[in-house]
């Protein structure tokens, strides 16, 4: 397996438009997660999902914020209009529901808007 | 879940034993200690659990005390590879999911 993979790897807009991030998680994994990271904040957890249902979206920062599982190999999450303030580096991570199961992490999509 | 406590930073000489401490004096018994950590541009990485016996794997050792509030990870031999922030994440298993949330974590050091 590939891992979890997410697009763009970078990804600069200017201030307004609209980004989407993207983000394929590991096979047979039924649970997502889409992180935050700033030198400010740390890494913040914005969204979860499982089985393709937002399960706790209470990190989200705000409305220009969503996030969407339309099936078990993808999930967006998207910011429009973008803010400066929205630079940081976004990462997905998947796992097994249930149990004991280690979270595995994309490489993560470095945000910067301008 | 219970909040963690971890030095800001730690340095460590290569090939030396790296010992992360990790303060989690609210946790419950159906909390378990995970290590994660971040090499400098990744994703995080798991490294190990644990509940309540001491465990070991390729890549590390967990402690944790007998009352389980507190544990140390020890790296046996750092390498330069390990530098990298360590998280230490205390997290109940009842819910079924495993929701993570990060602190601060440790900034480990290893130099030659």
């Amino acid at each position: 397996d590939a891992g979890v993979i997410q697009s763009p790897r970078h990804e600069v807009t200017e201030m307004g438009q609209e980004v989407t991030l993207r983000c394929k998680p590991i096979s047979g994994h039924n649970s997502l997660f889409w992180y935050r990271q700033t030198m400010m904040r740390g890494l913040e957890l914005l969204i979860y999902f499982n089985n393709n249902v937002p399960i706790d979206d209470s990190g989200m920062p705000e409305d220009r914020f969503s996030a969407k599982m339309p099936n078990a190999s993808f999930s967006t999450l998207k910011i429009q209009p973008s803010e400066p303030r929205d630079s940081a580096v976004y990462f997905c991570a998947s796992t097994k529901t249930g149990g004991f199961t280690e979270a595995f992490f994309g490489q993560g999509t470095r945000l910067t808007v301008v | 879940d219970a909040k963690t406590t971890q030095p800001t930073s730690m340095d460590c000489a290569e090939g030396r034993a790296a010992n992360l401490p990790c303060n989690h004096s609210t946790i419950s018994g159906n909390e378990y200690v995970y290590w994660y950590r971040q090499i400098h541009s990744q994703g995080p990485q798991y490294i190990i659990h644990g509940l309540k016996n001491n465990e070991t794997n390729e890549m590390a050792s967990l402690i944790i005390t007998e009352d389980r509030k507190s544990s140390t990870l020890i790296l046996p031999h750092a390498t330069l590879r390990d530098t990298a922030v360590y998280y230490c994440i205390v997290r109940s298993m009842n819910t079924g999911f495993q929701k993570l949330v990060f602190g601060t974590g440790t900034r480990l050091l290893v130099s030659p």
